[in-house]
């Protein structure tokens, strides 16, 4: 069974930011926040990932509670083409990706 | 361009008989993997491989062969399709055993068996 809580969709305008959040209360200390995409039928695609400190790159930031127990994956500026099922994920290295039901988010313009 | 290439994309068979589906990875990435995903029940790993010659099933590898011969390909066999086996299959890469980092996956193959 998936490790974590998402809810199952969420609504966001265009141009705002989108804030997904990811609930993992049992996570152990080697076990990473992974934040994957699904976009209508490809294959999901890789966002971030982070194991304490928040991270950001050129798709998201990734902000990790102190405790480690939850996530919020943001979007800064959501465009139509973010629309997509959002996987958050929790491994440790070299452990198997197991994905849950994930939060379908729909942009609207 | 890195990417992980899958063929066919789209595949309609009988029932009974056998097929594969392969994957290729340009990347030199140790661990590939093989997942189905079905309505309602999401994503699910089959098979992996974290290196040549090295196999392990995932959650659902009743009815599935794989293979690992060269680091590069994994190809999905289907000895004997049945239409439970009706679903669409993705295949990914990463470089090192797990997920300590970006995991790259296949555009998708369409199976239909009937």
């Amino acid at each position: 069974d998936a490790k974590t809580t998402q809810p199952p969709s969420m609504d966001c305008a265009e141009g705002r930011a989108a804030n997904l959040p990811c609930n993992h209360s049992t996570i152990s200390g080697n076990e990473y926040v992974y934040w994957y995409r699904q976009i209508h039928s490809q294959g999901p695609q890789y966002i971030i990932h982070g194991l304490k400190n928040n991270e950001t790159n050129e798709m998201a930031s990734l902000i990790i509670t102190e405790d480690r127990k939850s996530s919020t994956l943001i979007l800064p500026h959501a465009t139509l083409r973010d629309t997509a099922v959002y996987y958050c994920i929790v491994s440790a290295r070299d452990d198997k990706i197991i994905f849950g039901k994930g939060t379908r988010l729909h942009i609207l313009p | 361009e890195a990417q992980v290439t899958q063929n066919p994309r789209y595949l309609i068979t009988v029932t009974g008989k056998k097929l594969t589906v392969t994957c290729s990875q340009n990347m030199n990435h140790e661990y590939m993997s093989w997942y189905r995903q079905d309505p309602g029940l999401g994503l699910r790993q089959i098979y992996y491989s974290m290196n040549v010659e090295v196999t392990d099933k995932g959650d659902v590898p009743e009815g599935y062969k794989v293979s690992r011969k060269e680091k590069r390909n994994f190809p999905l066999i289907l000895e004997s399709p049945s239409p439970n086996q009706t679903s669409l299959y993705f295949c990914a890469s990463s470089p090192l055993g797990g997920v300590n980092t970006e995991a790259f996956f296949g555009q998708g193959t369409r199976l239909t068996v009937v």
